[in-house]
């Protein structure tokens, strides 16, 4: 149980354009799921916190407008990277708080976001 | 400001055994994760600790100390797929998770 999956897995798009990542739990409903990025030979970086039904809360420094979150229902949460630049190429992870501890976070298996 | 420390690497035999240590300094403390997170995926929870002594759970253990800011991660009878990177996270008073760089484990035969 407790299962989180991401779509793509890995994507390469042009630069000024658009990608859209989605992250479901699916065996389990997620009130509450993160979005982190993650540099090569870096840790995660909590980039925002989603809450179902709610805006999402960005952390210091990551901009709004550019990364945007939506998590329409209790299995998904998206992630929308507009007008994508080559230093937003990075490893997107997200993760679900799990359905029987408020403090366990499951993830999913990452998204590789390559931008030319 | 918040902080966690852990070796960057550590070389370790298949077979033996290892400790990866953490420190922290953080704003109020609501537990101490362990992920193990292999080379282009995403991170796999091993273990939480929440109250001081050790954790037990197979081959891996985790210990905390509160009043030291420490804890390690201690693995048994490596095996080769254990090469992985190992990350260390406290979850402050706001319940937000702060991340260790994390510590690249390299087994040798």
């Amino acid at each position: 149980g407790a299962v989180v999956s991401q779509h793509p897995s890995w994507v390469i798009c042009k630069s000024g354009t658009s990608v859209k990542i989605e992250c479901r739990s699916l065996d389990f409903q997620a009130t509450t799921m993160f979005w982190y990025r993650q540099f090569p030979k870096q840790s995660l970086m909590l980039m925002a916190t989603s809450n179902e039904g709610s805006k999402a809360t960005y952390e210091q420094g990551v901009e709004k407008d550019k990364f945007l979150i939506n998590h329409a229902s209790l299995t998904l949460s998206t992630l929308t990277v507009t007008s994508a630049h080559p230093e937003d190429s990075s490893f997107y992870i997200c993760s679900a708080r799990g359905p029987t501890g408020w403090y366990e976070q499951y993830f999913g298996p990452g998204t590789r976001l390559t931008v030319t | 400001g918040q902080n966690i420390d852990q070796p960057t690497e550590m070389t370790a035999t298949e077979g033996a055994i290892v400790q990866i240590n953490c420190t922290y300094q953080t704003s109020g403390f609501n537990g101490l994760f362990w992920y193990q997170q292999h080379a282009g995926e995403a991170p796999t929870f091993l273990s939480y600790n929440v109250l001081d002594g050790l954790e037990e759970k197979g081959r891996f253990s985790s210990f905390l100390s509160r009043s030291k800011g420490y804890s390690y991660l201690l693995l048994k009878e490596l095996q080769m797929k254990d090469s992985a990177s190992y990350l260390c996270a406290v979850m402050d008073s706001n319940y937000q998770l702060i991340w260790g760089a994390g510590t690249k484990l390299i087994i040798k035969p």
